[in-house]
């Protein structure tokens, strides 16, 4: 199965503060990463798919990006409400596996 | 509107079984394959098992592999997720997913309420 090493578990940043979150893929997976937002108390919401395009409704101070087997997550200029825990997900083949997900907390 | 509902979570003592169904309307549930993934309370997402459009399993995670079964039922647009054999470890939100597929990627969306089952004695 393909593994999704994600970095760091946790950070603590600021209110205008631009951050990246790492994901690597134990294989090749081609684009076929996704990043999702989990605030608590609600469920899970997609950000990011195919490595770099953005989801409807979702602002662009999000982005996707991709070198070989590692993927990022940025987060320019964040927000209050951007506080929150995010997974990556590989959907290239076989299980469909999380990252251990990274917890963004206000500093 | 693209809808997914889960139902079915409950209570139940270790080694019990209970079966989760998933709802879908506002598009068309034969095209499209379907997961179910969890998340334990403080704890990450985990796939937990996902079924082609064809109504072929596709998988499922070694953690739960020969306890639980993934089906669909394309004429009632509803998923299933036959749980038997339960332990402690499966208490969890349990969330029924759409795989979108396009040549560039897969992903899940949208994502339903989610479902709890709790294992306890």
């Amino acid at each position: 199965d393909i593994q999704m090493t994600q970095s760091p578990p946790s950070l603590s940043a600021s209110v205008g503060d631009r951050v990246t979150i790492t994901c690597r893929a134990s294989e090749f997976v081609s684009t076929f990463v996704n990043w999702y937002q989990h605030r608590p108390g609600t469920v899970p919401k997609l950000l990011i798919f195919a490595a770099s395009s953005l989801q409807s409704g979702v602002p662009s101070r999000f982005s996707g990006g991709r070198s070989g087997t590692e993927f990022t997550l940025t987060i320019s200029g964040l927000q209050p409400e951007d506080f929150a825990t995010y997974y990556c997900q590989q959907s290239y083949s076989g299980p469909r596996t999380f990252g251990q997900g990274t917890r963004l907390d206000m500093k | 509107e693209v809808q997914v509902v889960e139902s079915g979570g409950d209570l139940v003592r270790p080694g019990g079984s209970l079966r989760l169904s998933c709802e879908a309307s506002g598009f068309t549930f034969s095209r499209y394959w379907m997961h179910w993934v969890r998340q334990a309370p403080g704890k990450g997402l985990v796939w937990v098992s996902g079924i082609d459009a064809d109504e072929r399993s596709i998988g499922s995670a070694d953690s739960v592999r020969g306890r639980f079964t993934i089906s669909r039922d394309n004429g009632k647009n509803t998923l299933y997720l036959q749980m038997d054999d339960l332990r402690l470890e499966d208490t969890a939100v349990y969330y029924c997913l759409r795989e979108n597929r396009a040549s560039g990627g897969n992903w899940f969306d949208p994502w339903g309420p989610g479902t709890l089952v709790t294992v306890s004695s």
